[in-house]
C-alpha cells in the first residue's frame, strides 16, 4: 500500500505570494491532518479534515486554510506569505474513525522557503 | 494548557550504550502518548504508543517506553544504541476526548558516537 504523498517536496516563494500544498493520504484513509514544523516553534497542529469537513483547527491565522476533496486528497493554502511561514509542512493521514484515536501516518513533508 | 516537555534538546551517546529520552506532559487526564522519530529530510515515524493497560510498552527498532502516571512521564529507552538511531525524537500526546490534535514536544536530537 502506498504511503502518504506530498507535493511538491520543495517550494520557494517570495513574500506576499500565496502557495498551495497537496497531500494524498493512504488509500482508504479519510482523515488528513496538517502540521507546521519550524526550528523555533517545533511541530504545531494546523487543522484536520475528515470527509471533506474541517473537524479540528489549531491556532493559526486565517491566512492558513485547507480543504479536502471527495477522494480524501487534501490541499492547504497559505495566502500573503510571510518570512515566518518558511517551514516543513507535514501531512498525516488516518482512518479517522470517530470516537477513537487511529494511528496517523506521516508524509515526507513539503519544505517551503519564503524569500 | 496542555503541554509536552522534552527537557533535553540534544543527547550524545556512544554506540552500544543505553539510551533514555525524557518526556513529561501536562494534561488533566491521561492522554494518548506517543514517541515518533524523524530522520533528516523525512517525515515522522511512529515508534510506539500508549493508550492504556500495561505501563511498559514495546515499540519498533528495539525501543520501549514506560508510562508513570505519578510523574506524568513517558520516557523512551533503548538498551543498546546503534549508529542508525541518530535522529530527532518527538514525544507527543493526543487528548483522549476525541479528535486528532496532536501536541508535540520540542524534540530531542540524538547523536551517536562511534
Amino acid at each position: 500500500k502506498a504511503g502518504v504523498t506530498q507535493t511538491p517536496r520543495y517550494l520557494i516563494k517570495t513574500r506576499g505570494q500565496q502557495v498551495t500544498l497537496s497531500c494524498s493520504p493512504i488509500s482508504g484513509h479519510r482523515s488528513v491532518s496538517w502540521y507546521q514544523q519550524t526550528p523555533g516553534q517545533g511541530l504545531q497542529f494546523l487543522f484536520e479534515y475528515f470527509s471533506e469537513t474541517q473537524r479540528n483547527k489549531g491556532n493559526f491565522p486565517g491566512r492558513f486554510s485547507g480543504r479536502q476533496f471527495s477522494n480524501s486528497r487534501s490541499e492547504m493554502n497559505v495566502s500573503t506569505l510571510e518570512l515566518g511561514d518558511s517551514a516543513l509542512y507535514l501531512c498525516a493521514s488516518s482512518t479517522g474513525t470517530s470516537g477513537n484515536y487511529n494511528e496517523q501516518f506521516f508524509g515526507p513533508g513539503t519544505r517551503l522557503t519564503v524569500l | 494548557a496542555q503541554s509536552v516537555t522534552q527537557p533535553d534538546i540534544h543527547i550524545t551517546v556512544s554506540e552500544g550504550a543505553s539510551l533514555e529520552l525524557r518526556c513529561n506532559y501536562s494534561y488533566g487526564a491521561t492522554p494518548y502518548l506517543f514517541w515518533y522519530v524523524q530522520s533528516p529530510g523525512q517525515g515522522l515515524q511512529l515508534l510506539l504508543k500508549y493508550f492504556s493497560g500495561d505501563t511498559l510498552v514495546q515499540g519498533i527498532k528495539g525501543f520501549e517506553a514506560e508510562f508513570k502516571r505519578s510523574q506524568s512521564s513517558f520516557n523512551l529507552r533503548k538498551p543498546s544504541v546503534h549508529w542508525s538511531d541518530a535522529a530527532e525524537y518527538f514525544c507527543a500526546v493526543v487528548p483522549n476526548t476525541g479528535g486528532f490534535k496532536t501536541i508535540f514536544g520540542a524534540g530531542t536530537r540524538l547523536f551517536v558516537k562511534a
